[in-house]
């Protein structure tokens, strides 16, 4: 399978303990994406790599959340401290740089959070 | 800022029945608009996208969709209804930045239930 990898699929986690999620985006995308969507609601951004660049960072980013993408390509989304407003489903998101790209996001199976 | 909104919560139609799941949008510029289909505890699936052309555009899984400048609607159809579409539908439009930097911005979804 050549799509977006995502990992764990399910996370259940106690408030107050660190969640890590990994994407694995298709390989010759070099921009990534992270999103949350909780219940109800559409996805929303949370941050954008161009290869290993941070380029882009969400208001809804705040300083529990961590996102890296080391060598430009598989990138983490930590989250330190959980609480349970952090619940959601996080998706993670691929796109092509170049005549190819229309902006069209290919996105994962998305990673859900629980925090009781 | 681009947007989309989606003014139905959710759709309801019978097996064979036409269905159209709407879609209105504002933004500056050209517009590069998206539908993405999400079934339960899964990541979005890409159905069609309009970048420029023809008004109607032809999707996955017999879908289609009617890109209306005037009425700056761009309005999700099928011709006759599957109980298998049943599923949480998004419109999307593309948020273009001075610097490059490209992000989708979701409306808020529509479930659509189709009744056998």
């Amino acid at each position: 399978d050549t799509g977006v990898s995502q990992n764990p699929r399910h996370k259940i986690t106690k408030r107050g303990q660190n969640v890590t999620f990994r994407c694995d985006p298709i390989s010759e995308h070099n921009r990534l994406y992270w999103y949350r969507q909780t219940l109800g609601q559409g996805p929303e951004f949370l941050t954008y790599f161009q290869n290993e660049a941070q380029l882009e960072k969400s208001r809804l980013l705040s300083d529990r959340f961590s996102a890296e993408r080391p060598k430009g390509s598989f990138s983490t989304l930590e989250i330190q401290r959980t609480e349970q407003g952090d619940s959601a489903m996080y998706l993670c998101a691929s796109s092509p740089r170049g005549p190819r790209d229309t902006g069209e996001l290919f996105f994962g199976e998305g990673s859900r959070l629980t925090v009781l | 800022a681009q947007s989309v909104a989606q003014p139905e919560d959710q759709v309801n139609v019978a097996e064979g029945n036409p269905l159209t799941v709407k879609c209105t949008y504002s933004v500056s510029g050209n517009p590069y608009l998206f539908w993405y289909v999400q079934y339960p505890n899964r990541g979005l699936q890409f159905l069609l996208k309009y970048i420029t052309g023809d008004n109607l555009v032809k999707g996955s899984y017999g879908f289609e969709a009617e890109f209306n400048k005037s009425q700056t609607s761009f309005h999700l159809k099928k011709p006759s209804a599957l109980v298998s579409d049943s599923a949480l539908y998004f419109c999307a439009v593309r948020d273009l930045m001075n610097t490059g930097f490209q992000k989708l911005v979701f409306g808020t979804g529509t479930r659509l239930l189709v009744s056998p």
